[in-house]
């Protein structure tokens, strides 16, 4: 069965620090691999997403690494800013019973201090 | 914008009450989905709907049922809802329901909904 973990739970860094956001997966075998945002009380937005064969991608200070024999990925966010603030939300589209499925983890609330 | 709209944005009602919330995409997307968000749990996924069809419904008690009129409307009609059923639900659109290689979903604001 496909799990999802986000660590930390929360976390609060101060304004232009670099800070890297984890994810791991139990079963290696998915299609890809996508790092969302959401803001209080609003829905998603995708930030980036890495297909299974790709190693990593790339968006502005966003970066996000992807080690499918390891079950990991990272998020990689360069000098936060205040507007970084949100939850951070991994999710991996994998096959469950011959159907394709899109399993969430629980996030990760990121708090940066101005 | 995210091109999903969600309909209303909060919804107050009674363990008697029937209700209806509105999805609407204006991406040109012919899959549409709803997913349930509660407090310190993983978004789950409830309906999946592919050009007006359902495809998947993952365990979803009969007291939500889902309705697809056209690719770009889903509702989701509520009726004898539990206190347990207040979280926030959530509407996305993809090109097509099987989410490939290069497929991502866009999602509406959500509705937050309370059960009393």
């Amino acid at each position: 069965k496909q799990e999802v973990t986000q660590i930390p739970a929360a976390l609060s860094v101060p304004e232009g620090e670099n800070l890297v956001l984890n994810c791991s997966f139990t079963d290696s075998a998915i299609y890809n691999l996508q790092w969302f945002r959401q803001d209080p009380g609003k829905g998603l937005t995708s930030l980036l997403l890495i297909q299974s064969s790709q190693r990593e991608q790339t968006s502005g200070r966003l970066n996000a690494s992807l080690d499918k024999s390891s079950g990991r990925s990272t998020l990689y966010i360069a000098a936060s800013q205040p507007g970084d603030s949100a939850t951070y939300l991994c999710a991996v589209t994998t096959r469950v019973n011959r159907d394709d499925k899109i399993i969430f983890g629980k996030g990760t609330r990121l708090h940066i201090l101005p | 914008e995210t091109g999903v709209t969600q309909t209303p944005r909060h919804l107050v009602m009674g363990m008697t009450n029937k209700k209806s919330l509105k999805c609407e995409q204006h991406l040109g997307h012919n899959a549409m989905y709803w997913y349930k968000q509660s407090a310190k749990k993983p978004l789950e996924l409830m309906f999946v709907y592919s050009l007006e069809e359902r495809v998947e419904n993952n365990s979803v008690p009969s007291r939500f049922s889902p309705e697809c009129p056209n690719s770009s409307h889903l509702f989701l009609h509520l009726h004898t809802l539990q206190p347990e059923d207040s979280a926030l639900y959530l509407c996305a659109s993809s090109q097509e329901w099987r989410p490939g290689p290069m497929e991502t979903q866009y999602f509406g604001p959500g509705t937050r909904l309370l059960v009393l």
